[in-house]
């Protein structure tokens, strides 16, 4: 069965650091991969996905993933902080049985000024 | 904005009671999976409907059941509601089931069972 760990439930980075937040999966068959994000007291959207195309993902607000299927990881990463970008945020994988989302139990990314 | 819309977007019930949560999904869009996240969680699978047919559901009793109409809105409704059920519900829409296709999420409605 997928599965997807975050590593760590608080990161704090401070404003213009890099940003890393990782993520290992697990799946016996090629993942479909997702990292969404969540606002306070919002809904999810959709950062950036995974579908075996390319190994370097880049997703919106200046983010990117990447796929190393020997480590079975797919780490969020940002070059430089803002502000904005505190928000929980979520790694996840389609179950290839049912099609349903698996999530992972979320990083809160915390912004120092 | 991803098009997607539910309401209520927040609701009080006590235990026992029975809740009904709507989603409306984008034009086209013949797929609609609701998911429930409780406080500091990932979102859970609850159940998943294609063209008015439920054909997926997760670790979820009967009590929680849905239903989806032909004008790409759909329901949530939970019986005998417990305190545990107090969440955020999110419903999320895609056209076509694809797998791997990007499903488009709504803002929530956030339960609370007292």
């Amino acid at each position: 069965a997928q599965s997807v760990t975050q590593l760590g439930s608080h990161v704090s980075v401070s404003e213009g650091a890099l940003v890393l937040l990782r993520c290992n999966y697990s799946s016996s068959v090629p993942p479909y991969l997702f990292w969404y994000v969540q606002y306070p007291n919002q809904g999810l959207q959709l950062l950036l996905k995974y579908t075996s195309a390319a190994t370097l993902v880049k997703g919106i607000n200046g983010f990117e993933a990447e796929f190393k299927k020997s480590e079975t990881s797919f780490h969020l990463t940002k070059p430089s902080a803002h502000m904005s970008d505190a928000a929980e945020y979520f790694c996840a994988v389609i179950s290839n049985r049912d099609d349903k989302i698996i999530f992972g139990k979320g990083t809160r990314l915390h912004i120092l000024p | 904005e991803t098009g997607v819309t539910q309401s209520p977007t927040h609701l009080i019930k006590t235990r026992g009671q029975q809740v009904t949560l709507r989603c409306s999904s984008q034009s086209g869009h013949n797929t609609v999976s609701w998911y429930q996240q409780a406080l500091g969680q990932g979102p859970q699978f609850i159940f998943q409907y294609y063209r008015e047919e439920e054909n997926g559901r997760g670790n979820f009793p009967p009590r929680f059941s849905g239903l989806q109409f032909p004008n790409y809105s759909s329901e949530l409704n939970v019986n005998a509601l417990e305190l545990d059920d107090s969440a955020l519900y999110l419903c999320a829409s895609r056209v076509s089931g694809t797998r791997g296709e990007t499903q488009y999420f709504g803002p929530g409605t956030r339960l609370l069972v007292l």
